[in-house]
């Protein structure tokens, strides 16, 4: 079965600093997509960012941009300039392609909380 | 211009009723699914739809039944509610036959169970 970690529960950042928040995957698949989702207090959950394990350079998106390492299995997210709306709890998410079917599997999350 | 919609996003019941959660999405998706959050914010898969047949069945107890009575709709009866039951729960769709592999979600429906 396919894992995602998410070692950090909690984490906090100061206003217009940067955080990174930390991913790892355990699969033997080479065809397969990562993202994040964040959930705020609202509890909807969105889309971040997406990557392609078969390209080798890093998703971006305005604020957010990822480092996949695909051979260390690391897909870690980075928030710069954070801003008091990005606090909300953020779920790392690994897609497999297989026969049957694509499957999701979620991290645990980190909850993190921007300080003003 | 919801893309993907569930009512109701509340539902209060007692133990040993049966109710259900509708799910619809309007963007062209050809999977859904639903899944379950706990109260420690887990998201666990429970069922998803290509096409209305069953490709993927975690292991929940049979009580659950997912019910699609065409592509755009994914519902989700419960019989016999337990008091584990509560959580949250989403519905979500996605595109793979046209490579859209990332799900939206819907709005969840907190379900309690009394």
């Amino acid at each position: 079965a396919q894992t995602v970690t998410q070692s950090q529960p909690e984490m906090s950042v100061q206003e217009a600093e940067t955080v990174t928040l930390s991913c790892t995957y355990d699969t033997s698949e080479n065809n397969y997509y990562l993202f994040w989702y964040k959930q705020p207090p609202s509890r909807q959950m969105i889309l971040v960012i997406r990557q392609e394990a078969y390209k080798q350079q890093n998703a971006t998106e305005n604020r957010f941009s990822v480092n996949f390492q695909k051979a260390a299995k690391s897909f870690s997210l980075k928030i710069s300039d954070s801003q008091l709306g990005d606090t909300a709890m953020y779920f790392c998410a690994f897609m497999g392609r297989w026969n049957t079917g694509n499957q999701f599997y979620f991290g645990t999350g980190t909850s993190l909380t921007v300080i003003p | 211009d919801t893309a993907v919609s569930q009512t109701p996003k509340y539902l209060v019941t007692q133990m040993g009723n049966d109710k259900s959660i509708k799910c619809e999405q309007n963007l062209g998706h050809d999977t859904m699914y639903w899944y379950k959050q706990d109260s420690k914010k887990f998201l666990k898969i429970m069922f998803s739809y290509n096409n209305k047949e069953l490709i993927i069945n975690e292991t929940v107890p049979n009580r659950f039944s997912p019910k699609s009575p065409d592509k755009a709709h994914l519902n989700l009866h419960i019989n016999s509610l337990e008091l584990g039951d509560s959580a949250v729960y989403f519905c979500a769709s996605s595109h793979p036959s046209g490579g859209i592999y990332e799900q939206y979600f819907g709005p969840g429906t907190r379900l309690t169970v009394t």
